[in-house]
Order: structure tokens, then C-alpha cells, then sequence
């Protein structure tokens, strides 16, 4: 399966855990994102990465979370000292970034990692 | 107010009915604008992109009203397996999207 892989699909933890995630990006792909998911809600934007540079993060990022993409590969999320409100789908994707044109690249999704903090 | 705006639903059609689906955006300066698609449990996937003039792929045909900052999705012809959560989705061209809550599809016999 050459698509975009994470690891573990499901997390519980319990709250104060510290929890990490890893992405394995579409292996062309040099943009790497990361989006969380909660119930009836739509993904929302994290944070990305172009290689091993992180580009951009959201205000949602609080100073308990952080990424990394060390070798411009795979990428990881950590969450310390969970809370219940962490609970949701963390969604990597990844894209070849923007094209000479400037046009979208699409991204493509992985399968998700599901957490739960009791 | 939501950067993308969607009703929520559920829409409940029967087999064979033509859908409509919008969506409003806040800002103005939105440049690539989408419609994915999210099965329950699943990851979101592309639909289709949507531009000025319209486009049109098979039975679904998206627009775009720059002046409204409105996208629409049609699904003609709807079929069971059309049942999912479709998600409008935005870009500033940074390729950060922003979704819409979605609006749920349940298509029936």
C-alpha cells in the first residue's frame, strides 16, 4: 500500500499520559500535515511541514502538543500531560506540495489515529 | 462566525433524487476552494475541486459564486452508495485547508 500510513489507528490513554503518533507520508511527498477531528465536526488544521521545516501552526496547537519531521520523512505527534479534551481523530496528509503554476496540489489522508482520554 | 459554513443535515433521499449542498465562506480572499467526501469512520477524500465557470464530473456538478463566497455540490440520480459526509473545503494558498462541518447524505431505498 503506497498511501499515507499511521500508527497506532487507536490510542487510550489516560488523562496526564503523554501520547505519540507517527505519520508515514506517500513517499514522493515533501508537505506533510497534520489535522484533528472531532465528533460532527470537520478536520481542522494543526500544522505542516515542507521536508523538515515546520511551516506553519495553529493556535490550536497548544504548548502540550508538538511535531516533528526530523528527516523530511515520516513525522510524529506528541501530546503531553493529556486531557479529555484531546480526544478526537488526528488525521495526517500529505501533498507534493504546490506546483509551478501555483495550483492545488492535492492531499491525501490517512487512515487516522483515534484517540481516547479517559 | 466559521471560516466555511455547511447545514449540518441529515438530508434523507430516496434512491434516484437530486440533492443540493452549499456552503458559505468568510474569507474573501479564499483562492482553491473543494468538495471531499468522508465515509462514517473513515478519512476524507477529494471529491472534486470547484471552479468559477462550474464543473461537472458524472452525476455531481460543483459552482462557485465568488461574489456571494457560495459553493454548491448537485449529486443527480443519487445512488446508496452516495451515503456519506460531504465536506466544502477552502484554501488561502498556503495548501492549509479549512473544512466546513460537513452535511450528512443518507440515501435511501
Amino acid at each position: 500500500d503506497t498511501g499515507v500510513s499511521q500508527d497506532p489507528r487507536h490510542k487510550i490513554t489516560k488523562r496526564g499520559q503523554n501520547v505519540t503518533f507517527r505519520c508515514d507520508p506517500i513517499s514522493e511527498h515533501n508537505r506533510l500535515y497534520w489535522y484533528r477531528q472531532t465528533l460532527g465536526q470537520g478536520p481542522e488544521f494543526l500544522t505542516y511541514f515542507q521536508n523538515e521545516a515546520q511551516l506553519e501552526k495553529s493556535r490550536l496547537l497548544s504548548d502540550r502538543f508538538s511535531a516533528e519531521r526530523p528527516k523530511g520523512s515520516f513525522s510524529t505527534l506528541e501530546i503531553q500531560r493529556t486531557e479529555q479534551g484531546d480526544s478526537a481523530m488526528y488525521l495526517c496528509a500529505s501533498s507534493s506540495g504546490t506546483s509551478r503554476t501555483g495550483s492545488y496540489n492535492e492531499q491525501f489522508f490517512g487512515p487516522g489515529t483515534r484517540l481516547t482520554v479517559l | 462566525r466559521k471560516e466555511v459554513e455547511q447545514d449540518p443535515g441529515p438530508f434523507n433521499v430516496p434512491e434516484g433524487a437530486t440533492v443540493a449542498f452549499n456552503c458559505t465562506y468568510s474569507n474573501s480572499a479564499s483562492q482553491s476552494f473543494f468538495w471531499y467526501r468522508q465515509d462514517c469512520r473513515k478519512e476524507p477524500k477529494l471529491l472534486m475541486s470547484v471552479y468559477s465557470s462550474g464543473n461537472e464530473d458524472g452525476r455531481f456538478t460543483a459552482q462557485l459564486n465568488r461574489a456571494s463566497q457560495y459553493i454548491s455540490l448537485l449529486i443527480r440520480d443519487s445512488k446508496l452508495s452516495d451515503s456519506a459526509t460531504y465536506l466544502c473545503v477552502v484554501t488561502g494558498g498556503g495548501n492549509k485547508l479549512t473544512f466546513g462541518t460537513g452535511t450528512q447524505l443518507k440515501v435511501e431505498l
